[in-house]
Parts: structure tokens; C-alpha cells; sequence
């Protein structure tokens, strides 16, 4: 059964740095392309990175720079290294398994885990 | 990347069919046909609904169709049952590996 568990999510103080992870089962995340994808307290859908089997990894335009997607094969598990955080960046961030072609949809979702920016 | 464009709110009876449009541009939905559909219900992930315009993922009823035409992707619910009622979003790709959602549409089953 394929599953999706994230953690690493807290409060943190605006400026600081967060490491999320997702750990994976059924399934083995370097052989499938991953993704990370948030939703604001009552707000809509953002999608934020995406990591490609071959390792390349790509970016929302307004994240460029502060966020960085990886994963650890040995562990089967996927990360989100947030930096500069922002009360903006306050979110429910969702790992997602996406299609293997071109990535353009999620078939697989995580429970999610809160991040809060606050002083 | 600016957000698709969907309607904040539908709502249908119990067996009546429903619409929700998702308005792109050039760039993305009119582009490719790689638009997908989730649904979320008040404190859950989202689940994929519908992919690639107007497939199926297992296990999804085939009472939700989708459809492109231009830069507007939409989805279609037929006979609405309560447990229809929850959020949707579209989803496109956007080029040079990028995604974009739209901001959601509440279905409110009468």
C-alpha cells in the first residue's frame, strides 16, 4: 500500500528555517517524481517544488531561492529545506507523488503538516 | 504563474448535474492537455479526480468527466450525491516544469 507521511512541520519565528520530511512506503521515491504542495489556512492550492527521478528539481517563480526539494534514497524519504521564512509561507504542506511523464498530476497524497511563521 | 481562474461556489440538487469551469491561458491550459481535478473535503488531502483532461484515476467514479476546450478545462459532476459536496481544484501544467492551481470552487449540495 503506498503512503505518504510528512513531518517537521511547528511554529517558527519569522526568518528561521525548517526542514520538512516525507517518508514513503510501497513505493520508491527516487524511481518516481515528487512533489511539494501547500495550502494556506483557508486558502486554495500552491504548488511548490517538484524533484524529478533523474534529480532535477524545479520551483514555484516566488520560491525560487529559499526553498529546496531532495531526498534521501536510503531512507525512501523526501524533504523541503525551508529558509527565510515568512508569515506568508504559513501553510498545511502537503508531499505528493506525481505522474511519471510530466509530473502534472498527484495521485498519491500525504495527511500534511502545519508550518506556522509567527513571533 | 498567476492561479487558474475558477468559480468561488456551485451548487446543485441531489441527481442534477454540475459544471466548474477553470480558465488558463495560453501558457498553460491552452497549451497542453495535462489538466487535472481534486477534490478535498474540510480537513483532508486532496484526491485526484480526474487527470490529463478527462481520464480516470482507479477507483474514481465515472460521474466526474472532464473536458478542454481552448483555455478552459472543466469538470463535470452528474447525479450529485451529498457526499459531492467538498472543494475542487484544477491543476495545469504550466511549461518548463512548473504547476499551477486554480483557487478552488466550493460545491455545495442542496
Amino acid at each position: 500500500e503506498v503512503q505518504l507521511v510528512e513531518s517537521g512541520g511547528g511554529l517558527i519565528q519569522p526568518g528561521g528555517s525548517l526542514r520538512l520530511s516525507c517518508a514513503a512506503s510501497g513505493f520508491t521515491v527516487s524511481s518516481n517524481y515528487m512533489s511539494w504542495v501547500r495550502q494556506a489556512p483557508g486558502k486554495g492550492l500552491e504548488w511548490v517544488s517538484i524533484i524529478y527521478s533523474g534529480g532535477s528539481t524545479y520551483y514555484a517563480d516566488s520560491l525560487k531561492g529559499r526553498f529546496t526539494i531532495s531526498r534521501d534514497n536510503s531512507k525512501n524519504t523526501l524533504y523541503l529545506q525551508m529558509n527565510s521564512l515568512r508569515a506568508e509561507d504559513t501553510a498545511v504542506y502537503y508531499c505528493a507523488r506525481a505522474d511519471p511523464t510530466w509530473g502534472s498530476y498527484f495521485d498519491y497524497w500525504g495527511q500534511g503538516t502545519l508550518v506556522t511563521v509567527s513571533s | 504563474q498567476s492561479a487558474l481562474t475558477q468559480p468561488a461556489s456551485v451548487s446543485g440538487s441531489p441527481g442534477q448535474s454540475i459544471t466548474i469551469s477553470c480558465t488558463g491561458t495560453s501558457s498553460d491550459v491552452g497549451s497542453y492537455n495535462l489538466v487535472s481535478w481534486y477534490q478535498q473535503h474540510p480537513g483532508k488531502a486532496p484526491k485526484l479526480m480526474i487527470y490529463e483532461v478527462s481520464k480516470w484515476p482507479s477507483g474514481v467514479s465515472n460521474r466526474f468527466s472532464g473536458s478542454k476546450s481552448g483555455n478552459t478545462a472543466s469538470l463535470t459532476i452528474s447525479g450529485l450525491q451529498a457526499e459531492d459536496e467538498a472543494d475542487y481544484y484544477c491543476c495545469s501544467y504550466a511549461g518548463s516544469s512548473t504547476l499551477v492551481f486554480g483557487g478552488g470552487t466550493k460545491l455545495t449540495v442542496l
